[in-house]
């Protein structure tokens, strides 16, 4: 099956700092990516979708200059966290849409656990 | 009201028992609907979906859609404790750019 990947899986980062998160599609061609946070005990909140080649669409109240999110090739999404605050550790999860697909086909990563101290 | 409404959790079975897990939603546009697993600091895997009302079924697993009352459910038979997960619904709509829209998800725990 189609197999998706996040790196790292996990990071401890001081406040202040900025982490990337890379989402790469291992086995299919990706035109979009979506990008997605969860708290502990809550759902998935869609953060950004991010399409090959464009700008990242966010969703509202999600800041676009905090959160990166470049989508180079159609096989990898980064995701960088600027200026990271302690209240931006959460587990962070991609998605990944092969291209003409429908939006229920899209394969998950297994999430990057961020925590700022 | 939010888009997808789950029943809360927690929710706890003896090994062999069968598990209903049931969501509602809002907005009747043409959509799919689906079942996602997620164990513990890993990323959701989909289960199930189904664009129809009815019954799909996969092996242990029955998807259960009702448009007229707007309700989803996902019946486990003969729950093992490799079950034991938090169980997210969705939906989408048809499109390549749809968004999901996840329910907030429902921790079953299967005991031995």
């Amino acid at each position: 099956g189609a197999v998706v990947s996040q790196h790292p899986s996990w990071v401890i980062c001081k406040s202040g700092t900025s982490v990337k998160i890379e989402c790469r599609s291992l086995d299919f061609q990706a035109t979009t990516m979506f990008w997605y946070r969860q708290f502990p005990k809550q759902s998935l909140m869609l953060m950004a979708t991010s399409n090959e080649g464009s700008k990242a669409t966010y969703e509202q109240g999600v800041e676009k200059d905090k959160f990166l999110i470049n989508h180079a090739s159609l096989t990898l999404s980064t995701l960088t966290v600027t200026s990271a605050h302690p209240e931006d550790s959460s587990f962070y999860i991609c998605s990944a849409l092969p291209t003409l697909a429908e939006a229920y086909e899209q394969y998950f990563g297994p999430g990057t656990r961020l925590t700022v101290t | 009201q939010k888009e997808v409404e789950q029943d809360p959790g927690p929710l706890s079975v003896p090994e062999g028992a069968i598990v209903s897990l049931n969501c509602t939603y809002s907005n009747s546009a043409f959509q799919y609907f689906m079942w996602y697993r997620q164990y513990s600091r890993k990323g959701p895997e989909l289960l199930m979906y189904t664009y129809s009302s009815g019954n799909k079924e996969d092996g242990r697993f029955t998807a259960q859609v009702d448009k007229s009352s707007k309700y989803i459910s996902l019946f486990i038979r003969d729950s093992q404790p490799s079950d034991s997960a938090t169980y997210l619904c969705a939906k989408v709509l048809t499109g390549a750019n749809s968004k999901l829209t996840f329910g907030k998800g429902i921790t079953l725990s299967v005991r031995p």
